[in-house]
């Protein structure tokens, strides 16, 4: 599976747009992006996955750029309750029995 | 629909005795996984199944058994238990397939004395 790579931390006023980096240069052509958060004391929570185009759902939009070496993910109006780790993992679909690796992640502060 | 649930949420044992963390998911997922996160690391695997009657290794798997005897459920063990069992143990599931989408249990707070 790809390195990736994030900023250790990131602020973010609440009610704007939280956009998160993850840059995974040595991608390969089947691997997907995953995108999970951890709030305080909780178990992780899969946020939104991607292979090639953007994807969007009720949760977030993830923006892969054309050559795959890096993504964004985009909380469109962030809440206090945003406030967490955020984990980009990038895998190939259904190998190494589904094992993910947790690197580091961002920790992303919303502030009133 | 109750996702993931783990029990207990807490525990303290002294070192020595045994325990065992139940997991159980109602979402008729083929995998289950268990890992454990320890402060300032990310999660690390223990064990894993691809389905009822079957388990299998992670990364860190020594001082843990498992067992899948039903599908719905994924029990983890401590035989004897040492401090450096202390942490935080995740329980995830997912559903056969390419998708790598899991869906992670509340945790259980562990504590060997």
């Amino acid at each position: 599976d790809a390195k990736t790579t994030q900023p250790t931390s990131m602020d973010c006023a609440e009610g704007r747009a939280a956009n998160l980096p993850c840059n995974h240069s040595t991608i390969s052509g089947n691997e997907y992006v995953y995108w999970y958060r951890q709030i305080h004391s909780q178990g992780p929570q899969y946020i939104i996955h991607g292979l090639k185009n953007n994807e969007t759902n009720e949760m977030a939009s993830l923006i892969i750029t054309e050559d795959r070496k890096s993504s964004t993910l985009i909380l469109p109006h962030a809440t206090l309750r945003d406030t967490a780790v955020y984990y980009c993992i990038v895998k190939a679909g259904g190998t190494s029995y589904g094992k993910l690796t947790f690197g580091q992640g961002t920790i992303l502060t919303v502030h009133p | 629909n109750a996702g993931v649930t783990q029990t207990p949420k807490f525990r303290v044992l002294k070192t020595g005795q045994s325990m065992t963390l139940l997991c159980a998911q109602d979402m008729n997922h083929e995998y289950m996984y268990w890992y454990r996160q320890d402060p300032g690391m990310g999660l690390r695997l223990i064990h894993y199944s691809v389905g009822e009657g079957t388990t299998a290794k992670g990364e860190v798997p020594d001082g843990y058994n498992v067992s899948r005897l039903k599908k719905q459920n994924f029990l983890l063990g401590l035989e004897s238990a040492a401090p450096s069992q202390t942490s935080v143990y995740f329980c995830a599931s997912r559903i056969q397939g390419r998708s790598d989408t899991q869906y992670f249990g509340p945790g259980t707070r562990l504590t060997v004395l």
